[in-house]
Formats: structure tokens, sequence, C-alpha cells
């Protein structure tokens, strides 16, 4: 039982070249996030999923899209990598609704130059 | 949308202390308040979290109180020890249209001196 496995750990892109992150959970959770983090502005949410086949902007999308390809998986794509999307980036699930626990994923390391 | 306020940014204590982190929200029909500590390079793990029908919760030497007509809620850290050192990010589940996704404050890096 893994929990919410992320892909790649690190990486390193030229501005302008586009890149996807995968996210795995075996949890069987209905929703999924992505969240990155930058210092001193805390876990911003980039995008969410509340069940397989729908997706939500959160805080700060612009610049990525995601897919929601099945319960497991959850990716994000950054289509024309900018240095302003430089940061951690954090895949999470948990179980849809208020008052549910989300786990975090070990987090993927990411430098646009 | 949700908005939650987190401080101090940064507290320094020395071990055997208690720390106390707090945070606001702006969302009255939030439910669910969680904690995570994230160490150095590591996930936010959960730590303590508290729903909106409970005042208090403890777990050992950490507690959590909330106070829903102010909107705000702590963490209290008894008794720390170096371990304890990290960054700690409280967080609120969002109502409305939101339902469901959690908002988290800016983070308090806590080091807790020998």
């Amino acid at each position: 039982n893994a929990g919410v496995t992320q892909t790649p750990k690190f990486q390193v892109l030229k501005t302008g070249q586009s890149m996807t992150l995968q996210c795995a959970q075996d949890m069987n959770h209905n929703s999924m996030y992505w969240y990155r983090q930058d210092p001193g502005m805390g876990l911003r949410l980039i995008y969410y999923s509340a069940s397989e086949g729908t997706t939500d902007k959160g805080e700060v999308p612009n610049g990525y899209n995601v897919s929601r390809l099945n319960k497991r998986e959850f990716s994000l794509r950054l289509e024309s990598a900018a240095p302003s999307q430089t940061s951690v980036y954090f895949c999470a699930s948990g179980w849809t609704g208020a008052g549910n626990t989300i786990y975090f994923g070990e987090g993927s390391w990411l430098t646009v130059v | 949308g949700e908005n939650v306020e987190q401080h101090p940014s940064t507290l320094s204590v020395q071990e055997g202390d208690s720390a106390v982190i707090k945070c606001t929200y702006s969302d009255s029909a939030s439910n669910y308040f969680p904690w995570y500590k994230q160490e150095l390079g590591k996930r936010p793990q959960l730590i303590i979290d508290i729903r909106s029908n409970v005042g208090e919760k403890k777990d050992q030497r950490i507690a959590v109180t909330l106070n829903k007509t102010a909107k705000h809620f702590s963490l209290h850290i008894t008794e720390t020890q170096p371990e304890d050192s990290a960054v700690y990010f409280c967080a609120a589940t969002a109502g409305g249209t939101s339902y469901g996704k959690l908002t988290f404050g800016q983070g308090t890096i806590l080091t807790v001196h020998p």
C-alpha cells in the first residue's frame, strides 16, 4: 500500500517547455488535488477533482491543466513552463466532502530556468 | 472563497516550553479544521484535526481548540521537544461551492531549542 505516489521527484525545465506531473493513489479515494508550495505562501490549491471525470479550478490554476484519467490517477500538465512555476508540487487524495482528511504525496521539485 | 490567516510566521521556544499557533478563517460554513506538520524536505502530515461540533480535542502533547463564533482555532503543543521543530500548517474546509476543498494558512516555522 504505497499511498500517494508522484513522479518525477525532481525536474529541471527550460522556459517554454512542457511537462506532465503524474500522480496515483491506491487508497480508493474519490477526491484528488494538486497543490504548489512556495516559501512564505503555504500550500495553494491549483486544481481539484471531486470524482472521476470532474475537475475544478483552485486558487492558482493559470498555466496548468489537469486530467483525471481514472479513479486512481490525476495528472498535472504545464503546457509552456515559466520561471514563476518553479515550486514544489504536491498531489493529495482523500474522500470527497468536508471533514475528511487528505493525504499528500512526497512532492515534486520543479525548477524552470 | 475561504481565507485562512496563520500567526505567528515563526516561533522559537526552549525545550519543555509550550507553543501556541493561531489561525483565523473567513467562511462561516467551514466545518473541518486539520493541522499538518511538515519536516524539511518532507510531505505535510496530519497531526490532529477538529470538527465544528467540537470545541477542543487533545492527543497526548497536542491539543486544538476551536471558537466558531470568533472563527478562529489554535494548536497547542506542551512540553515541546527538539523533534517538534518543523513547519506547521492549519487549514479549513470551505463551504458552499468550494465544498470539500482545503485552504491552508501560510505556515509557522517552529524551532525548539534544546
